[in-house]
């Protein structure tokens, strides 16, 4: 049973330039969380997301962030117009979302994003 | 605001001894505490978890101490290995399908 995946593991853009952030759940997995973590920082949490549905976008900033979980595929968190301050690790969770104990979220590798 | 504060940002123990690491919250509301584990390069791996219902949790060499009056937890690591250098995180959420809320780590180096 594979983990959560994340793609790319490493992405370096150029300021201004458009990130995409992959993740794709555990298997049976229909919820995914985004955080990001910044150096010496713990994780931060981002955005929360059902199939086809935004949950909890509290984390998340209101411009140029965006993200979707499409009835098929990958989730997607987006950054548009990318700026240095965004450099950092992007991590993934998913959750078997039938709450109870089964709430234990389950990390991807992350995606480290850089900006030139 | 820092719902989860997390103490000492770094630890060194040697091989052998007792890893203590601190946590503190400060929502009520939380109801469910996991420590995650990251090796450089890595993503946080669940290590133990622990809800208030109960004070104490142990797996194999981790035990989780909880202090629901005092709004504190902590990770005991017994025996520590250098295999246990990481970084080590707590945090807290309100269960359920709820967003997890992380102190700033712990980077233990167990030394030999």
């Amino acid at each position: 049973n594979a983990g959560v995946m994340q793609n790319p593991r490493h992405l370096v853009r150029r300021r201004g330039q458009e990130a995409r952030l992959r993740c794709s759940p555990m298997k049976g997995h229909s919820h995914v969380y985004w955080y990001r973590q910044l150096p010496e920082e713990g994780l931060k949490f981002m955005v929360y997301l059902q199939k086809e549905n935004i949950i909890d976008e509290s984390g998340m900033p209101k411009e140029r962030f965006s993200a979707e979980f499409p009835k098929e595929g990958p989730s997607i968190l987006r950054i548009q117009q990318v700026v240095r301050g965004d450099s950092a690790a992007y991590f993934c969770a998913s959750s078997p979302g039938s709450g109870g104990v089964s709430d234990t979220q389950y990390f991807g590798p992350g995606t480290r994003l850089t900006v030139l | 605001q820092q719902q989860v504060k997390q103490s000492p940002q770094s630890l060194i123990v040697q091989k052998g001894g007792i890893s203590i690491i601190n946590c503190a919250y400060e929502n009520t509301a939380f109801d469910y505490f996991p420590w995650y584990q990251q090796f450089p390069g890595k993503g946080p791996a669940l290590l133990i978890a622990i809800r208030p219902d109960v004070s104490e949790k142990k797996e194999g060499r981790f035990t989780i101490s909880f202090n629901k009056s005092a709004k504190q937890f902590s990770l005991h690591i017994m025996d520590s290995q250098p295999g246990d250098s990481a970084t080590y995180f707590c945090a807290a959420s309100n269960g359920g399908n709820t967003p997890l809320v992380f102190g700033k780590g712990t980077r233990l180096s167990v030394i030999a």
